[in-house]
């Protein structure tokens, strides 16, 4: 399995603008997870989905982002408009789900930087 | 959720043994105990996790103190690629989250 999948790797984009990251979990895998992290706050949780349901979205920082799961393979994070304060790396996870205790798999992140 | 404590940095010496200490003095029965690094801008790893039991996997070792209010991460022979920084996780029971915290930075020097 080639793990998770992010992209882009990199986005820049302007102040105002839409963005919206992409995310393809593991085969199988029955959670997904948005995470961000900046150098003053850390790695933070954003939004978890089990079975493409959003069960906990108590750390999406604001009406301005949205993230959704049409399917098993696919998971998108939006922030519309951006603002500088939104640069950050974004990662995405994904874990059996189910109850069972095994470990959650991190993509290689998107780097987004809004000018 | 149970919070967990840990010590901002650590240095080892390659080829030493690295302990790692986590203090999470709230944690329920249920909850059990991960460890995770990140090795510069990559994305978390998991090292191992327990619940009450000592665990050993061909990466480390976790040891939970019985009471399972603090547990230690032991890398048996650090290298300079295990330069990262370990977070300590207590996963929330019944769910699948994990909560973050600020983590150890550990340095291995030669």
């Amino acid at each position: 399995d080639a793990g998770v999948i992010q992209s882009p790797r990199h986005e820049v984009t302007e102040m105002g603008q839409e963005v919206t990251l992409r995310c393809k979990p593991i085969s199988g895998h029955n959670s997904l997870f948005w995470y961000r992290q900046t150098m003053m706050r850390g790695l933070e949780l954003l939004i978890y989905f089990n079975n493409n349901v959003p069960i906990d979205d108590s750390g999406m920082p604001e009406d301005r982002f949205s993230a959704k799961m049409p399917n098993a393979s696919f998971s998108t994070l939006k922030i519309q408009p951006s603002e500088p304060r939104d640069s950050a790396v974004y990662f995405c996870a994904s874990s059996p789900g189910g109850g069972r205790r095994t470990e959650a798999f991190f993509g290689q992140g998107t780097r987004l930087t809004v000018v | 959720d149970a919070k967990t404590t840990q010590p901002p940095s650590m240095d080892c010496a390659e080829g030493r043994a690295a302990n790692l200490p986590c203090n999470h003095s709230t944690i329920s029965g249920n909850e059990y105990v991960y460890w995770y690094r990140q090795i510069h801008s990559q994305g978390p790893q998991y090292i191992i996790h327990g619940l009450k039991n000592n665990e050993t996997n061909e990466m480390a070792s976790l040891i939970i103190t019985e009471d399972r209010k603090s547990s230690t991460l032991i890398l048996p022979h650090a290298t300079l690629r295990d330069t990262a920084v370990y977070y300590c996780i207590v996963r929330v029971a019944l769910t699948d989250k994990l909560i973050f915290g600020t983590g150890t930075r550990l340095q291995v020097f030669p």
